[in-house]
């Protein structure tokens, strides 16, 4: 089926508001991960779900961020009260299992382009 | 925090060329895994290497690992134009962490 998609893909915001970034997995993916990714660098880490259970959220950087994937299948990422410091690409994946093998291969989305002005 | 280094940080070299990229890790790993990165569009998974192994091929890639070194190659033979792109190694770390880890990448420019 289609891949991982993303929207917006491209969202400009002032400082101070709040912007939610959705994710649509690959159909019948289990666990699905948030990224954030620097220009010029790797991404880094927010958190990740398998179905609607959050496993670990340790990559938030801080309480103005949120996810949730109420049904197992999209999710949304939430960041309150946006800052400069924020602007950033959002890649979201899935992978196909839970539990089991460690580090399984990710596929990966277009991204969100956030600016905050 | 990023887990891996890539080295270089971009590399530049005419078609038909090999291009060899590295990474170096920081802690005991599951498996290590390389991405690639056009401009513009999300990141693709090209190959993974556990860490009981040594040497995997795909297709003109050829990736190695040296647990003892913590260190990993990705080797590009006969490369392309169309190999132009951001490449990056993802570390799964030992243990119950589920995600990866990237390094800061390589960026690879293949001249026609």
């Amino acid at each position: 089926g289609a891949g991982v998609s993303q929207s917006p893909r491209y969202k400009v915001t002032k400082r101070g508001q709040d912007v939610a970034l959705r994710c649509d997995p690959i159909s019948g993916h289990v666990s699905l991960y948030w990224y954030r990714q620097a220009l010029g660098q790797g991404p880094e880490f927010l958190t990740y779900f398998n179905y609607e259970a959050q496993q670990d959220k340790s990559g938030l950087p801080n309480d103005r961020f949120s996810a949730e994937r109420p049904e197992g299948s999209i999710s949304t990422l939430t960041i309150q009260r946006t800052e400069q410091r924020d602007s950033a690409m959002y890649r979201c994946a899935s992978s196909p299992l839970a539990g089991g093998l460690v580090g399984e291969t990710q596929y990966f989305g277009p991204g969100t382009r956030l600016l905050v002005l | 925090s990023q887990q891996g280094e890539e080295d270089p940080q971009a590399l530049s070299i005419q078609e038909g060329e090999n291009a060899t990229m590295n990474c170096s890790y920081k802690t005991s790993i599951n498996n290590l895994q390389w991405y690639r990165q056009n401009s513009g569009r999300g990141l693709v998974h090209l190959i993974l290497i556990r860490s009981n192994e040594r040497e995997k091929h795909s297709g003109r890639l050829r990736v190695t690992l040296d647990t003892s070194k913590k260190s990993s190659s990705l080797l590009i033979t006969a490369s392309r134009a169309a190999d132009t792109a951001s490449y990056f190694c993802a570390t799964a770390v030992s243990g119950s962490a589920r995600q990866l880890t990237f390094g800061s990448g390589t960026q690879l420019t293949v001249l026609p």
